[in-house]
């Protein structure tokens, strides 16, 4: 069964932390995506990947960095934690040659609180 | 930024019942995906129709597109309590989904 697996489910975080959000793809897919999910906000997009070392801003890339240095993983990286950052995560994948006829495949999420 | 809107944002019906929600959306798209999400876990792709497409099927689903009207309904029949979900819509524009705030949906026994 085909999976994007995320490193944490759960994760508590110290204002000021530098956090490392890990996503795992076995589907050698070459997009990868980084979401988070608010009530009330939706997902937004914070940033995306289309190749090894390749990496474009989403919607909202403030206060975060991305690290693909191999095709099947990609970090999600918060220089500083603030708790304006307490989310939920979700990472996602889709092969490029299907763009735009199977869809997303989504990790479980992980969901970070920064106290 | 949001492109779609799902309406209603909650729905409460009967399980047998149909449920149907609704997404509109403002610019252009390739395609319109629809996901379920299950409390607190990752999103699970459900269907998609291209832009040129203006109904789909799958299973107990059902998709239709407008494109004139910009909007998109997603039909689930026969709802069972293991429907009991959030429901996204995704516009697909230049390799990049963007979604919707969701439909929650409660199937009642």
């Amino acid at each position: 069964d085909v999976k994007v697996t995320q490193s944490s489910r759960y994760l508590v975080k110290r204002t000021g932390e530098k956090v490392f959000l890990e996503c795992v793809q076995d589907m050698d897919h070459e997009n990868m995506f980084w979401y988070r999910q608010d009530p009330g906000l939706g997902l937004r997009l914070i940033y995306f990947s289309y190749d090894v070392k390749m990496k474009e801003k989403g919607d909202i890339p403030e206060g975060y960095s991305v690290s693909r240095e191999k095709k099947e993983r990609f970090s999600l990286i918060l220089e500083s934690a603030s708790t304006n950052q307490t989310s939920m995560y979700l990472c996602a994948s889709e092969s490029s040659v299907l763009t735009g006829n199977y869809g997303y495949t989504f990790g479980s999420g992980t969901r970070l609180t920064v106290v | 930024s949001q492109q779609g809107e799902e309406d209603p944002q909650a729905l409460s019906i009967q399980e047998g019942e149909n449920a149907t929600m609704n997404c509109s959306y403002k610019t252009s798209i390739n395609n319109l995906q629809w996901y379920r999400q299950n409390s607190g876990r990752g999103l699970v792709h459900l269907i998609l129709i291209r832009s040129n497409e203006r109904e789909k099927h799958s299973g107990r689903l059902r998709v239709t597109l407008d494109t004139s009207k910009k909007s998109s309904s997603l039909l689930i029949t026969a709802s069972r309590a293991a429907d009991t979900a959030s429901y996204f819509c995704a516009t697909g524009r230049a390799q990049k989904l963007v979604f919707g705030q969701g439909t929650r949906l409660t199937i009642n026994p």
